[in-house]
């Protein structure tokens, strides 16, 4: 397996530019989760689906941002306006459903925003 | 209120010496506990979980852990550290009524040649 996929890798964007960042799963896998990680905050839980529902949608910052997941195999998390504070490392993970199972993580989108 | 805490920003220790990385816990319930590592410029890596049975976890890496249930502690440990293994170094527990996973403040092993 590939592993969790994310795209893009690095995306420069203007103050209030939409910003969509995408997640493919691991084939199988039923719990998605977004995570923000930036030198002030660490590593942040902003959305959780499982099976494809949203559960937990606690940790999104405000309603300038989204995150959708139309199927088992894709996802993405929505920036519009985006804002300079932003700027950071969006991770995308994805697990099995049962409670002692880890998270595999992508590889990332760096997002900075100017 | 599940949460882990990672009490040192930064841990160095000189090649071949063993390394601690340490976590203490709090959960309600049975603990679900994970370590990742991460390198520059990339993803989360899993290197362990402790669900149930013996203390000792065995990892990836050469890595190990160990769950003290009396101390909550479930601290990362390896008997003899590289230069490569210099990373940052997550604890983890996964709610088990949420299934969220909850990471620590991370911390940042440097391992001297």
């Amino acid at each position: 397996d590939a592993g969790v996929i994310q795209s893009p890798r690095h995306e420069v964007t203007e103050m209030g530019q939409e910003v969509t960042l995408r997640c493919k799963p691991i084939s199988g896998h039923n719990s998605l989760f977004w995570y923000r990680q930036t030198m002030m905050r660490g590593l942040e839980l902003l959305i959780y689906f499982n099976n494809n529902v949203p559960i937990d949608d606690s940790g999104m910052p405000e309603d300038r941002f989204s995150a959708k997941m139309p199927n088992a195999s894709f996802s993405t998390l929505k920036i519009q306006p985006s804002e300079p504070r932003d700027s950071a490392v969006y991770f995308c993970a994805s697990s099995l459903g049962g409670v002692n199972t880890e998270a595999f993580f992508g590889q990332g989108t760096r997002l900075t925003v100017v | 209120a599940q949460s882990v805490a990672q009490p040192e920003d930064q841990v160095n220790v000189a090649e071949g010496n063993p390394l601690t990385v340490k976590c203490t816990y709090s959960v309600s319930g049975n603990p679900y506990l994970f370590w990742y590592v991460q390198y520059p410029n990339r993803g989360l890596q899993f290197l362990l979980k402790y669900i149930t049975g013996d203390n000792l976890v065995k990892g990836s890496y050469g890595f190990e852990a160990e769950f003290n249930k009396s101390q909550t502690s479930f601290h990362l440990k390896k008997p003899s550290a590289l230069v490569s293994d210099s990373a940052l170094y997550f604890c983890a527990v996964r709610d088990s009524g949420t299934y969220k996973y909850i990471f620590g403040t991370g911390t940042r092993l440097k391992v001297l040649a």
